[in-house]
């Protein structure tokens, strides 16, 4: 059972346009949501991420947005540049500890690709 | 901050030999570890969670007695893959998060294992 869904294997976007990467979750007690740029043969890198108190939260070029009600996350990144080309991975956690531990659950990843 | 290093980053090894990846948290204390998986062109698979100073928790359909994972300080996790098989081939990535609660994973830069 995926808990956490990137429907979007790919997207490409002109270079300084909008990429809007999206993701779904179906466990509604996530309630801590991150994104992560990942390169390939390298760890993923924390880029931006909300908790459930929240609906927006910005950083830079960086936005996320959390729609609750639909269980739903989107990133933009705007202006779009060359070197935002990689895999972006959504993650939702319970934020607090639950049963003993952590859970950090990612879904499969959009591989976005800016054009120059 | 919160730098995560993982040694191997890449490893090959014979069928029936083990293997010991460490990960290391740089400039913090981390009471918790992840250990997650990546196959081609696939999501990120959590594997286990580390607690320092207890045993690891894995998640469904991981051997434990194959993966075997040592969080003996709260700076250093270590995953032993034992009698590596080819199908253990894979892309393994650590990860930790500073504090509790709403707290980013950080990420080492991964293990590339090969086994023959």
């Amino acid at each position: 059972d995926q808990q956490v869904k990137q429907n979007s294997p790919s997207l490409s976007v002109q270079e300084g346009r909008i990429s809007i990467l999206n993701c779904d979750y179906t466990n509604s007690m996530f309630d801590y949501f991150l994104w992560y740029k990942k390169y390939p043969a390298e760890g993923p890198t924390f880029l931006i991420s909300i908790s459930s108190i929240k609906d927006k939260n910005e950083d830079g070029r960086f936005t996320v947005f959390l729609n609750k009600s639909a269980k739903h996350l989107s990133l933009h990144i705007v202006p779009s540049q060359p070197g935002d080309s990689a895999v972006y991975f959504c993650a939702a956690s319970a934020g607090r500890k639950t049963s003993g531990t952590y859970k950090y659950i990612f879904g499969t990843g959009t591989r976005l690709k800016v054009l120059a | 901050g919160a730098v995560v290093s993982q040694h191997p980053s890449w490893v090959i090894c014979k069928s029936g030999t083990s293997v010991k990846i460490e990960c290391r948290s740089l400039d913090f204390q981390a009471t918790t570890m992840f250990w997650y998986r990546q196959f081609p062109k696939q999501s990120l698979m959590l594997m286990a969670t580390s607690n320092e100073g207890s045993k690891a928790t894995y998640e469904q359909g991981v051997e434990k007695d194959k993966f075997l994972i040592n969080h003996a300080s709260l700076t250093l996790s270590t995953l032993t893959v034992t009698s590596a098989h080819p199908e253990d081939s894979s892309f393994y990535i650590c990860s930790a998060i500073t504090g509790q609660g709403y707290s980013p994973l950080h990420f080492g830069n991964g293990t590339r294992l090969t086994v023959t």
